[in-house]
């Protein structure tokens, strides 16, 4: 079974700019969720999707956003980058959503660096 | 924030010695997970203990949760030095939507 993919894995943009991520679950996962990954914030939650239903939102300004697909794929967009976004950009899936969810699988990231 | 706070942040051992990171949490959960990270790679789930559970084991690791202290401990046992990596734990909480939130990290040195 192949695992979570994540492209771009690296990339540089400047200030300003705008940036889309894509995320590929596990086959038959229908949860995917978003983190960003700082050395000094840690992993943040950015937000959870279930069958293209948005379920969580975390703390982040309007500038993140993100969407599902019919077929589980994600994407997350972020807009008007900034120099504080620099971050890995994690992404995991799972099989199911809520109280039930056992282990996420994660996706080895994108490198997102802004100039 | 309620993020979970691991400590120690940082872990020297030797090869061989046992390593001992702990977790603690601040509102009630459903699960309680364990993960792994090799510097700037994905991280790769280790262990799952229920609230219901007091403590589990998967092969050199054994965890431990005690929910009245919100906290949790994981043991790996006779670490190698491919254990080098950074160890988080995530907590399911069940008050927030069942979002998961990541604790700041253990960085586990283990010396060949």
């Amino acid at each position: 079974k192949a695992g979570v993919t994540q492209t771009p894995r690296y990339l540089i943009k400047t200030r300003g700019q705008q940036v889309t991520l894509s995320c590929s679950p596990i086959s038959g996962h229908r949860s995917v969720s978003w983190y960003q990954q700082t050395p000094g914030q840690g992993l943040q939650f950015l937000f959870e999707y279930f069958s293209e239903t948005q379920r969580n939102k975390g703390n982040f300004p309007g500038r993140f956003s993100g969407r599902q697909f019919s077929n589980s794929r994600s994407e997350m967009n972020v807009s008007t980058l900034e120099l504080g976004d620099s971050a890995l950009y994690l992404c995991a899936s799972s099989f199911s959503a809520g109280a039930g969810v056992g282990e996420l699988f994660f996706g080895e990231g994108s490198r997102l660096t802004v100039l | 924030s309620q993020q979970g706070e691991e400590d120690p942040q940082a872990l020297s051992i030797q090869e061989g010695e046992n390593a001992t990171m702990n977790c603690s949490y601040k509102t009630s959960i459903n699960n309680l997970q364990w993960y792994r990270q090799n510097s700037g790679r994905g991280l790769v789930h280790l262990i799952l203990i229920r609230s219901n559970e007091r403590e589990k084991h998967s092969g050199r690791l054994r965890v431990t949760l005690d929910t009245s202290k919100k906290s949790s401990s994981l043991l790996i046992t006779a670490s190698r030095a491919a254990d080098t990596a950074s160890y988080f734990c995530a907590t399911l909480q069940s008050n927030t939507g069942n979002q998961f939130y990541f604790g700041t990290g253990t960085s586990l040195t283990v010396i060949p």
